[in-house]
């Protein structure tokens, strides 16, 4: 299987500043055929479902703020929230999906300093 | 509007079977490969289960295989996740969900979950 390793496990930063999450992958999830990186970003707040924000690495779900982006390529990976909100207090997640079992990294929570 | 909702959690004693349910509907149930996805309490998320469109096919985690088997009626759109051999950490909130993405969209959907308590 691969793993999907998050870091940092938590982090607090202020209102209108950047967060940064990082994740590495134990092998390359980058499909060679079609240069894709099979890898999502979730984010899931207390009480709800995950919620997909980031899928090939760097493209937006319709309806995410641009606030959000995802890059990265091979096995490290980066979610950026650029400029803090209220509302993005909560739990981010990697998933990769090219293989099977889709596993998901550790989750890091995101809070306000 | 997409709608998929999760039943049949409970409380069940250790070595005890129960088997949940996923109805769905908005949307062509038969085309979409589904998939289970469980949340210990206060835990991450992780990945258990999926099913191909047709049935033909699923995967599992190694910490349920055998113990767990996937399965679809396409005729009453509807998902199935049947549990044997339950164990304390099996305890968790399943989510049902169909993760399915395109080259510039995505179709994910997750339901809002059923508890399984697994305690003597």
């Amino acid at each position: 299987d691969i793993v999907m390793t998050q870091s940092p496990d938590s982090l607090a930063v202020s209102l209108g500043e950047r967060a940064t999450i990082n994740c590495k992958s134990s092998q390359s999830v980058l499909y060679s055929s079609n240069n894709k990186n099979y890898v999502g970003w979730y984010q899931q707040k207390p009480g709800q479902p995950p919620k997909l924000l980031i899928f090939w690495a760097s493209t937006r779900e319709s309806g995410v703020p641009d606030r959000f982006s995802g890059s990265g390529s091979g096995t490290d990976f980066t979610l950026t929230i650029s400029s803090l909100q209220a509302e993005d207090v909560a739990v981010y997640y990697c998933q990769q999906y090219y293989s099977s079992p889709r596993t998901f990294g550790q989750g890091t929570k995101v809070e306000i300093k | 509007e997409v709608q998929l909702v999760e039943s049949g959690g409970a409380l069940v004693q250790p070595g005890g079977s129960l088997r949940l349910s996923c109805a769905a509907s908005g949307f062509t149930f038969s085309s979409y490969w589904m998939h289970w996805v469980r949340q210990a309490p206060g835990k991450g998320l992780v990945y258990i289960s999926h099913i191909n469109s047709d049935g033909s096919g699923t995967s599992y985690a190694d910490s349920v295989k055998g113990r767990f088997t996937i399965s679809r009626d396409n005729a009453k759109n509807t998902l199935y996740l049947q549990m044997n051999s339950l164990r304390a950490e099996d305890t968790a909130i399943y989510y049902c969900a169909t993760l399915d993405v395109y080259s510039s969209s995505s179709f994910d959907n997750w339901g809002q979950g059923t508890l399984v308590t697994v305690s003597s």
